[in-house]
């Protein structure tokens, strides 16, 4: 019964490629992050949405596309990869009520992306 | 602005020794809660403890207990009897309650190795 689960674990792809990692909750959440973690394991929150609403845009790269067909799924589309692109990319759940952000976020297993 | 600083980047035990990770904190909300989150040598990030900025009770669970002091701002978490399982990095992250899109902001983490 995976919480928060995210395809696929590893991809590694050439520099220019676009591609996509998928990320579904089954816990009922109604908000989804994707976070970045850099070779030194130093987490940033990359997008917020809920209710398939972008609530959250950390000054990322156009390149980036998140895309939220409902409350279950976000997915992170990369378009013209980059060697910087290079990461773990840490998709999360949790509900938030209204403004209110009060509830934890569980994150799924991580996918490590590697740009040659 | 909101910020984590975690400044133990690496801590080496023996086993059965107690150790504790600091966490300090900055921010200018007055309502605000404080996670850990462990993330093991297979990747994935553990939730441990959640603490409202209005609860400045001692957690404790297990081996692990929290001591949050909001006149230091800090939130520091001490490991009792440590076991090589406690081999990990350990997160220290924010979140404000209000308006913020449920964002966690994260320190630097600090590396726990455990040696038998």
């Amino acid at each position: 019964d995976t919480a928060v689960s995210q395809t696929p674990k590893y991809l590694v792809t050439q520099m220019g490629n676009d591609k996509s990692i998928k990320c579904e909750q089954n816990l009922g959440h109604d908000t989804m992050y994707w976070y970045k973690q850099d070779s030194k394991k130093f987490l940033k929150i990359m997008f917020s949405y809920n209710n398939k609403e972008l609530i959250i845009n950390e000054t990322v790269p156009n390149r980036f596309s998140p895309k939220s067909p409902d409350k279950a799924h976000l997915n992170l589309h990369i378009n013209s990869l980059e060697l910087g692109d290079s990461a773990v990319y840490f998709c999360a759940s949790s509900h938030i009520k209204g403004s209110l952000s009060t509830d934890t976020q569980y994150f799924g297993p991580g996918t490590r992306l590697t740009v040659l | 602005a909101q910020k984590v600083t975690q400044a133990q980047t690496e801590i080496s035990v023996v086993e059965k020794e107690d150790v504790t990770l600091d966490c300090v904190y900055e921010t200018r909300d007055t309502t605000y809660y404080l996670f850990w989150y462990k993330q093991p040598p297979s990747g994935e990030l553990v939730f441990l403890i959640r603490r409202n900025s209005f609860d400045e009770q001692n957690e404790i669970s297990g081996r692990y207990s929290w001591n949050f002091q909001k006149s230091t701002s800090s939130f520091n978490f001490t490991i009792t009897a440590s076991q090589v399982v406690d081999s990990a990095v350990y997160f220290c992250a924010l979140s404000g309650i209000y308006n913020q899109g449920g964002k966690l902001i994260f320190g630097q983490g600090t590396e726990l190795s455990v040696k038998p």
